[in-house]
């Protein structure tokens, strides 16, 4: 079973500046296969990044995802206000479909 | 409009069942997977399962495996996750989602809370 491991837990920035996460795998995850999530508190998660870097649909283009084998990372460029919230990421290419522990970006 | 609406919250006591639904619509239902994922208070996502209503391909996570039971009907468009006996531990958030085969998870249900208390 794939170990997902976000880093950092808790990430606090300023509305504008540049947010980066980063998720590593235990074992080498196809790149066609790590996705990422946002949740913001009492919604359900929201697909923002599919394959590594594809955005999924209607998602700003601030939002970006790289990586690859076992590390992986989610990049907001400038962020927003509503960006504000809890990131996961996810190996849904083998099973079971792992999440990341996730990473809290809050408002410095 | 693809949607998934699930069930209302529940409110059990140990060792009682339970099983609660997410009904698809907007799209061929059997054509994609439906997952769980619970979340307990305050918790990350877990995923427990999937199945493939085509067929009723089912997989579990070990985590999982034996403590639940995942089922669909695909005459309806809906799938389920049951326990024949729920602990307190089991109060958590329950959430289904699609996903085409081998894809990620792009619509979700509004969550199904579930309280487990005597």
């Amino acid at each position: 079973e794939i170990v997902l491991t976000q880093s950092p837990g808790t990430l606090s920035l300023s509305p504008g500046e540049r947010a980066t996460l980063s998720c590593r795998a235990s074992q080498r995850v196809s790149s066609r296969s790590l996705a990422w999530y946002q949740q913001k508190p009492g919604q359900a998660p929201r697909l923002l990044i599919y394959a590594a870097s594809s955005r999924a649909t209607g998602i700003p283009d601030r939002f970006s995802g790289s990586g690859s084998g076992t590390d992986f990372s989610l990049t907001i460029s400038r962020l927003e206000p509503e960006d504000f919230a809890v990131y996961y990421c996810q190996d849904h290419g083998s099973s079971p479909r792992t999440f990341g522990g996730g990473t809290k970006v809050e408002i410095k | 409009e693809v949607q998934l609406v699930q069930s209302g919250a529940e409110m059990k006591k140990p060792g009682e069942s339970l099983k609660i639904s997410c009904k698809g619509s907007g799209y061929i239902f059997t054509n994609y997977w439906i997952g769980w994922v619970r979340q307990m208070p305050g918790k990350g996502l877990e995923w427990m399962g999937n199945i493939y209503p085509y067929d009723s391909d089912t997989r579990y996570s070990p985590s999982f495996q034996g403590q639940v039971t995942i089922s669909a009907d695909k005459s309806i468009s809906t799938a389920y996750l049951q326990w024949s006996s729920l602990k307190a531990s089991d109060t958590a958030m329950y959430y289904c989602a699609r996903s085409p085969p081998l894809f990620a998870f792009d619509t979700w249900g509004q969550g199904t809370m579930v309280t487990v208390s005597s």
